[in-house]
Formats: structure tokens, sequence, C-alpha cells
């Protein structure tokens, strides 16, 4: 069975650009969060979409978005890039019990 | 690899030592709670979790403990590996649909041969 799918692994971007990164759950998996990780705020939580709907949002400004598709895969788009959002972007995926299964992530970095 | 993070508290022991790995939790109404395992270039791996109507819950070498009174997880690893080196998180969350986990800032555990 394959795992929760990160792509791409590694992006480089330049201020002000925007950034699409994309999330292929479990299979049968419905719930897809995502987690920005950064040496000094840890792991935080971004949102969470459930067949199609956001059902949380962290506090995280307008500027980070996503969206899930029909068959269960989530984007998750960060314009007007700062430095600042350079980091981890975790997605996670789970049944609609708790098991949460992490991909390996998407690094950023802004230059 | 990356870095997950720096000043992270650090526990450094022995190969074949026994590991306790300790976490504070925030949410008194947080009704699960899970350990994860990351290493350098990888996202978190799930560990084990308990519910909160349990104190114990045992796996295969790890075993976690939760006190409710105080807030408390612990994580302990028996006959701790080179291979158990990594940052270890615990994770909270409470129930309902909307849930959403809420990390602790993490622990290195780094195992000396």
């Amino acid at each position: 069975k394959a795992g929760v799918t990160q792509t791409p692994r590694y992006l480089i971007k330049t201020r002000g650009q925007q950034v699409t990164l994309s999330c292929s759950p479990i299979s049968g998996h419905r719930s897809v969060s995502w987690y920005q990780q950064t040496p000094g705020q840890g792991l935080q939580f971004l949102f969470e979409y459930f067949s199609e709907t956001q059902r949380n949002k962290g506090n995280f400004p307008g500027r980070f978005s996503g969206r899930q598709f029909s068959n269960s895969r989530s984007e998750m788009n960060v314009s007007t890039l700062e430095l600042g959002d350079s980091a981890l972007y975790l997605c996670a995926s789970r049944t609609d019990n708790y098991g949460y299964t992490f991909g390996s992530g998407t690094r950023l970095t802004v230059v | 690899g990356e870095s997950v993070g720096l000043h992270l508290p650090t526990l450094s022991v022995q190969e074949g030592d026994n590991s306790i790995i300790n976490c504070a939790y925030s949410n008194s109404a947080s009704d699960y709670f899970i350990w994860y395992k990351q290493e350098s270039g990888k996202g978190p791996q799930f560990i084990i979790d308990i519910r909160s109507n349990m104190d114990k819950r045992q796996g295969q070498r790890v075993t976690v403990l939760l006190n409710k009174t105080v807030k408390h997880l612990s994580l302990q690893i028996a006959a701790t590996q080179p291979g158990d080196s990594a940052v270890y998180f615990c994770a909270e969350t409470f129930g309902g649909a909307t849930n959403k986990l809420i990390f602790g800032t993490g622990t290195l555990l780094a195992v000396q041969p």
C-alpha cells in the first residue's frame, strides 16, 4: 500500500512568487491535513480538507490556501512568497478515525 | 539531510539503555495523544498512540504513559538502538471531526554506540 506522496520534494522560489505543492493521500483516506515545520515554530497546523471541503484552518495568513479534489488529492498554494515561508511543508492523511500518516514533505526555500 | 529543529532538548543515551522522553501537553480537553519519530529529511513517523481513558499502552519496545492530572506524557524506549536516533514529538488532539494535531517542540534522542 503506497504511503502519502508529496511532490516536489524540494523547491526554490523567489520572494513574491507563488508556489503550489501537491499531496496524494493513502488510498481510501479522505482527510488530508497540511502542516508547516520550521526550526523556530516547530510543526504548525495549516488546514484540513475532507471530501473536498475545508474543515479546519490554522492561524496562517490568507496567502496560504488549499483545495482537495474528488480523488482526495490535495494541493496547497502560497502566494506572494516571503522569506519566512521557507519551511518543510508536510501533508498527512487519515481515515475518519484517528491515525495520521505523514508524507516526507516538500522543502521550500524562498530566496 | 535537513535539520528538523535547532536548539531542541537533547537526550543522549548509550546503546542498550532505556530512554525516557517527556512531554507536557497543553489542553486538558485533549483526548488522544500520539508519539512521532522524525528522522532527518523525512516526515514524522507514527510510533504509538494512547487515548485519554488509558494511562499506559505498550508496543514493541515502546511504552507510552499518560498522566492527565499533570498533563504529562512520556515515551519509554527499551534497549535503545542507534536506529532510534531521531527527533521525537508528542502530539495531542481532542475529539470531533475537525480535530487537528498540536505538536510539542520535540526532543532529539542521540544514541551513543
